[in-house]
């Protein structure tokens, strides 16, 4: 079935520091894919997304590619900040769009 | 800018009660989905409504789970008899089915503690 594998945390850097969070999927047809970001205390927001492959999303200054070849959806900034420490889950919903998949989410702390 | 409500946002409850559980989705959102998230982990689907139809229920819906959305707008989760293993966050998502796959938009959560 569909599913959503991604890097287990917590990742801890610097601030400015470069940031990767991997996240590679399985899925029949052509998913489409999601990275959601979740404050402290809060709901899940999307961050970005991308519909097709090599669609890149991009938000805030993060940026992900749709990569069919190798199924991943990578997250990446280049400088982080301390505002950027929450939860971070990759998520894909079927060519069907009736649920989507999440992984289990990659904690993220940003320290000065 | 009216997103996605929940309501309560926390509820503690003895083992065996009933809970109940609301929704408001995005005013002009067709759909609305139901999740449930453990700590450390992803949400996991549990059902979703097209109006006020659900058309699709997850396995992990047992029998003492049920949803409506009578109108078609808001929806209410109830479990009956619940039971600790039940504590966890209840997320709730609309979307706006349209051209394409469509984007589901989350509410706060209803964190439930069933001691």
């Amino acid at each position: 079935g569909d599913s959503v594998t991604q890097m287990e945390g917590p990742v801890t850097l610097s601030e400015e520091a470069f940031l990767t969070i991997n996240c590679t999927y399985t899925a029949t047809g052509y998913p489409s894919l999601f990275w959601y970001v979740q404050y402290p205390g809060e709901g899940l927001q999307l961050l970005l997304k991308a519909t097709k492959a090599d669609d890149k999303g991009s938000n805030k200054g993060f940026e992900a590619t749709y990569r069919k070849e190798t199924t991943s959806f990578h997250l990446e900034k280049g400088s982080v900040q301390v505002s950027d420490s929450a939860v971070y889950f990759c998520a894909l919903t079927p060519n069907t769009g009736n649920q989507f998949y999440f992984g289990t989410g990659t904690s993220l702390t940003v320290i000065p | 800018d009216t997103g996605v409500s929940q309501n309560p946002r926390h509820k503690i409850t003895k083992r065996g009660q009933n809970v109940t559980f609301r929704c408001d989705p995005i005013s002009e959102h067709n759909r609305l989905y139901w999740y449930r998230q453990t700590l450390g982990q992803g949400p996991e689907f549990l059902t979703y409504f097209q109006n006020e139809a659900q058309l699709e229920k997850s396995r992990l819906l047992s029998d003492r789970f049920s949803a409506e959305r009578p109108k078609g707008s808001f929806s209410t989760l109830e479990i009956q008899r619940t039971e600790q293993g039940d504590s966890a966050m209840y997320l709730c998502a609309s979307s706006l089915v349209g051209v394409g796959q469509e984007t589901q938009y989350f509410g706060p959560g209803t964190r439930l503690l069933v001691l």
